[in-house]
């Protein structure tokens, strides 16, 4: 267990909707990191946040967002999805918000299919 | 860019053989290197890390070497178990940059024979 939390586990929605994907870092993590693994892209850096504020972006699509709270936990929205939005989602938090080797450490995962 | 390149999948072994998955790095810097581990229907685990050239990580029997000269991380284990079945990736992360993105290679899908 690497005491990163996500729910839910698994989410099946339609073409065109809207969902929230939820984290909870690590106790004493200030940083959250959001990844896409599917088939066809491996695992993708989406976005991450260090201390409620955006620190650095990868490969997010603009109908793709994501916010920290005040409490460190941390939601990607997804909107207007479209059938190759299906994927795992993972999140990860560390310790600092730059690496010099810092270890991230990852969620179960959310699993979004779209029909 | 900076980038990782890891062996193709998948690879397949009898218990007791040898491993080893070759994975090279591109990046400007002195990148960290990682080796994560994704067992089935889990999330990635940390397997072994090194910061620095010729630091070895090492953990759970197996070990990687960063290699400066040749740009490389190979990941390697005397004898495998079926237990070590799981998805492999190599990373790195640019120590240098202001944040701290890992970036992965495709991963490697080990299954081990009994």
């Amino acid at each position: 267990d690497s005491g990163v939390t996500q729910t839910p586990k698994h989410l099946i929605t339609a073409t065109g909707q809207r969902v929230t994907l939820r984290c909870s870092p690590r106790s004493g993590d200030l940083s959250v990191y959001w990844y896409q693994q599917s088939l066809d892209q491996g695992l993708q850096f989406l976005i991450q946040y260090y201390n409620g504020e955006e620190r650095a972006k990868g490969n997010i699509l603009e109908r793709f967002s994501a916010q920290q709270f005040p409490d460190l936990h941390s939601e990607l929205n997804l909107s207007s999805l479209e059938l190759g939005d299906s994927a795992l989602y993972f999140c990860a938090s560390s310790v600092a918000g730059t690496s010099g080797g810092n270890e991230q450490f990852f969620g179960p995962g959310t699993r979004l299919t779209v029909l | 860019g900076n980038s990782v390149t890891q062996m193709e999948g998948p690879v397949t072994l009898s218990e007791e053989a040898f491993l080893t998955i070759n994975c090279t790095y591109t990046a400007t810097g002195y990148p960290s290197l990682f080796w994560y581990v994704q067992y089935p229907g889990e999330g990635l685990q940390l397997l072994l890390k090194a910061t620095k050239a010729d630091d070895k990580g090492s953990n759970k029997g197996f070990e990687a070497t960063y290699r400066k000269e040749t740009t490389s991380f190979h990941l390697e284990k005397g004898s495998v178990q079926v237990s070590d079945s799981a998805v492999y990736f190599c990373a790195l992360s640019d120590r240098g940059s202001s944040a701290s993105k890992i970036i992965f290679g495709s991963g490697t899908r080990l299954s081990i024979r009994p």
